[in-house]
């Protein structure tokens, strides 16, 4: 597609259990950013993949959360165990090179909610 | 960490009228960046500011990056109804490499537009 695909575009989950969330980024590009979004709030920002590089995981606000990505294409975030204030919606965002966060397109987010 | 400041929170103007909010931070970003976010939507990238003093323009829209590096503001001149929205500051330190997907948000103003 032309954007940055995020699926699904809603989550209803019960607290305690495991969910995925899945970015496809724009074909070639190699950076991939993962955010949150609290209702009213900024972006707080989860973790960032550059090619094959290490991702830069210091965003990641517990152990529960885990993301991985497949080379340059397709990224999902985990969160185990989910608790209320896991509550958000979650962003991903990809760009054309480890410079381009300037150039980084969002995706419409996944709306999680946990009950 | 790093925190931005943003107001206002919200704001409630008449069509036509010019618009101003702006961002302060406690720490020195390298560059600033302000996004627009529609509901239902990823934020969209208005303005990037790359060197302290800088002053932009993107049609009605005009953004500066302070000296002290610390603060920036965004202006919208004759504003119109397609305005309404969630305004976001964010800064980024260009640490390093692995610090270019990591942007600080403001917590955003949100702008309605009356006709």
């Amino acid at each position: 597609g032309a954007g940055v695909s995020q699926s699904p575009s809603n989550k209803v989950t019960e607290k305690g259990k495991d969910v995925e969330l899945r970015c496809d980024p724009i074909s070639g590009h190699t950076a991939l950013y993962w955010y949150r979004q609290r209702l009213g709030q900024g972006l707080e920002f989860l973790i960032y993949f550059q090619g094959n590089s290490a991702p830069d995981k210091s965003g990641l606000p517990s152990d529960r959360f885990s993301a991985e990505r497949t080379g340059e294409s397709v990224s999902t975030l985990t969160i185990q165990r989910t608790q209320q204030e896991d509550s958000a919606v979650y962003l991903c965002a990809s760009s054309l090179s480890p410079r381009g966060f300037t150039e980084a397109f969002f995706g419409q987010g996944t709306r999680l909610t946990v009950v | 960490g790093q925190q931005l400041n943003q107001s206002p929170q919200s704001m409630f103007i008449q069509e036509g009228e010019d618009v101003s909010m702006n961002c302060t931070s406690s720490s020195i970003f390298n560059t600033w960046l302000w996004y627009k976010q529609d509901p239902g939507e990823g934020p969209v990238l208005l303005i990037a500011l790359y060197k302290a003093g800088e002053l932009t323009s993107n049609g009605r829209l005009t953004a500066q990056f302070g000296i002290t590096r610390k603060d920036s503001f965004l202006n919208i001149s004759a504003s119109i109804p397609s305005d309404v929205g969630i305004y976001f500051c964010a800064g980024a330190t260009n640490a390093g490499g692995t610090s270019y997907g990591k942007l600080t948000f403001g917590q955003g103003t949100i702008l309605t537009v009356h006709p």
